[in-house]
């Protein structure tokens, strides 16, 4: 059991460009989400996959966001046109699945907009 | 709206005192909830959870928690604290109707003074 891996842990990109992030899951985890968490704040669900399906969705993902998790494993986040307000920490979790199973965060992608 | 509340921002406590942060919910129906804590720049670690039974539920850590569903409260507790018990502690809650979303609250910072 390695864990929850993100990849970069760090994104510094400028107002209007395009970033990308990846989430591992722990193996044999159906489940996986992704949350965002600003500065002071406890994490905000953002979105929900069932395998590969995409489930949940949040009011907070707007439509220059998108999820895949395209073989229901691994996950990509997307962001287009980034603006300021996307500056935040965005968590990965994975799960097992079954009624209140444990979700496993990864360490966070950083994103800073300019 | 269904909401978790963390009512102090901050707990301050001395080495080998007992601690508690505090955790209040407003959900209908039958919430899971649970403790997770995080240190700096990383993700959240699971402490423990309540899903049904014991109200007395033990975690990680040497921490444990109590369900009341009278006072809707499930506070953290520790009977002896440690210097590197200092982190960020979040509650949250999930649901048994599908919805696989956790939601958290704001986060209490645990100070721990030698």
């Amino acid at each position: 059991d390695t864990g929850v891996s993100q990849d970069p842990r760090h994104k510094i990109t400028k107002r209007g460009q395009n970033v990308t992030f990846r989430c591992d899951p722990i193996s044999e985890h159906n489940r996986l989400y992704w949350y965002r968490q600003t500065l002071g704040q406890g994490p905000e669900f953002l979105t929900y996959f069932q395998n590969e399906a995409q489930l949940e969705k949040s009011r907070l993902l707007s439509d220059r966001f998108s999820a895949e998790r395209p073989k229901g494993s691994f996950s990509t986040l997307e962001i287009q046109r980034t603006e300021q307000g996307d500056s935040a920490m965005y968590l990965c979790a994975s799960s097992p699945g079954g009624d209140g199973d444990t979700q496993y965060f990864g360490p966070g992608t950083r994103l800073t907009v300019l | 709206a269904q909401s978790v509340a963390q009512p102090e921002d901050q707990v301050n406590v001395a080495e080998g005192n007992p601690l508690t942060v505090k955790c209040t919910y407003s959900v209908s129906g039958n919430p899971y909830l649970f403790w997770y804590v995080q240190y700096p720049n990383r993700g959240l670690q699971f402490l423990l959870k309540y899903i049904t039974g014991d109200n007395l539920v033990k975690g990680s850590y040497g921490f444990e928690a109590e369900f009341n569903k009278s006072q809707t409260s499930f506070h953290l507790k520790k009977p002896s604290a440690l210097v590197s018990d200092s982190a960020l502690y979040f509650c949250a809650f999930g649901m048994d109707t599908g919805r696989r979303a956790l939601t958290f609250g704001s986060g209490t910072r645990l100070q721990v003074q030698p």
